[in-house]
């Protein structure tokens, strides 16, 4: 089956910082990924996607890469602020379902 | 502007007691999908309808029911509620199954 695996936290950070946040995924076919945000008590909020190998996915300042070769879809942001801290969670959607399969988050801390 | 609506917001239980989560979109959407959230799990899917009066269990389906009657509506139903159900319920929603959901702020359940 279809499963994501990403890098456990916590993760804190200062201010200015690189962020890095590792996902690979085992899935059958060609799926489509995603990244979500939870920003605190709120709901999920689609961050970025990429459809098909090689897409790159970016949105405020966040990017991610689909690579086949290595099944990997790690979220990266060169410079964060404390409004980036939040729960990110890596997701895939099988092409062929509706399904999403998550990961079980990171949470990240940005201090001033 | 509304989105994914899911009332209420909090809830709390006694064990036994039934209950409905309710779950709205106003985006014509045909897929729509409940998760829950545990720490250190992520989000894993509950049931999930493709569209109006077509329904299908997902990755933990035991203890819950679901109808889809209307394209906009999408209760979840606890019939007999345990306390392994506490958790944060979220409804999403989506055009079709190449499109990213889209979810609603959550239900904040506990069962005493």
């Amino acid at each position: 089956g279809n499963s994501v695996t990403q890098m456990e936290g916590p993760v804190t950070l200062s201010e200015e910082a690189f962020l890095t946040i590792n996902c690979t995924y085992t899935a059958t076919g060609y799926p489509s990924l995603f990244w979500y945000v939870q920003y605190p008590g709120e709901g999920l909020q689609l961050l970025l996607k990429a459809t098909k190998a090689d897409d790159k996915g970016s949105n405020k300042g966040f990017e991610a890469t689909y690579r086949k070769e290595t099944t990997s879809f790690h979220l990266e942001k060169g410079s964060v602020q404390v409004s980036d801290s939040a729960v990110y969670f890596c997701a895939l959607s099988d092409r062929n379902d509706y399904k999403l399969s998550f990961g079980a988050g990171t949470t990240v801390t940005v201090r001033a | 502007n509304a989105g994914v609506t899911q009332t209420p917001k909090f809830q709390v239980l006694k064990t036994g007691q039934s209950m409905t989560l309710q779950c709205a979109q106003d985006m014509n959407h045909e897929y729509m999908s409940w998760y829950r959230q545990d720490p250190g799990m992520g989000l894993r899917l509950i049931h999930y309808s493709v569209g109006a009066g077509i329904t299908d269990q997902g990755e933990v389906p035991n203890g819950y029911n679901v109808s889809r009657s209307t394209t906009e509506d999408f209760p979840l139903r606890l019939l007999s509620a345990a306390p392994s159900q506490t958790s944060v319920y979220f409804c999403a929603s989506s055009a079709d199954r190449a499109q990213p959901q889209h979810f609603g702020d959550g239900t904040r359940l506990s069962i005493l």
